[in-house]
């Protein structure tokens, strides 16, 4: 497409739930990466792909946050038994070689 | 930990004023530092990528700087309008991490007519 596609735009949930937050990149971008803007923060790195691996996985908060892509396209960022403490912006952006990243629009989280 | 900063967090300009910021980030394992401009309810819209010491970039009235010795970049826009209110964010990218941007807190700027 092109550009970066995020879903659902927003997202309220109930703590405890499971969410599952989709990223379509870019048309052979390689790099795919997510982060998120919790309330009065910066942008915080949550994980990063190269092609369908992830060499950096280093910003997830916890064991409750997964992550995939497949395809070298689409990933699907999965967060378990939601906590208030999840409410964020999340963003995907991807990138081609050393190029600037292209992001989405984001998926507003909250868990009520 | 890495760390970028920027200054200052916030300004309020009169249009037509001339404004700078300031990035700093760490001087070793340098390998690109980007910056965006986020305006409310949009995306980051990427516009600078620098590499190399010395980059001087211009895109219209804005315009970056790089010092990779130091650890420093300045961006400056020229004649501030009120559309280019927003936050503007570096972000940093250390040669032993991959592809991954550190960025800053971001500086908010708005610029009253």
């Amino acid at each position: 497409g092109a550009g970066v596609s995020q879903s659902p735009s927003n997202k309220v949930t109930e703590k405890g739930k499971d969410v599952e937050l989709r990223c379509d990149p870019i048309s052979g971008h390689t790099a795919l990466y997510w982060y998120r803007q919790r309330l009065g923060q910066g942008l915080e790195f949550l994980i990063y792909f190269q092609g369908n691996s992830a060499p950096d996985k280093s910003g997830l908060p916890s064991d409750r946050f997964s992550a995939e892509r497949t395809g070298e396209s689409v990933s699907t960022l999965t967060i378990q038994r939601t906590q208030q403490e999840d409410s964020a912006v999340y963003l995907c952006a991807s990138s081609f070689l050393e190029g600037g990243y292209t992001f989405g629009s984001g998926t507003r989280l909250t868990v009520v | 930990i890495l760390n970028v900063e920027q200054s200052p967090q916030s300004l309020h300009v009169q249009e037509g004023d001339s404004t700078n910021f300031t990035c700093s980030f760490p001087s070793s394992n340098f390998y690109a530092l980007h910056w965006y401009r986020w305006e409310t309810a949009k995306s980051p819209e990427a516009l600078f990528v620098m590499t190399l010491n010395g980059d001087e970039k211009k895109k219209g009235r804005i315009s970056a700087t790089l010092n990779t010795k130091e650890g420093y970049s300045y961006l400056y826009i020229k004649g501030s309008q009120p559309e280019d209110s927003a936050t503007y964010l570096c972000a940093f990218i250390d040669y032993n991490q991959g592809g991954k941007l550190i960025f800053g807190q971001g500086t908010e700027l708005s610029v009253k007519p």
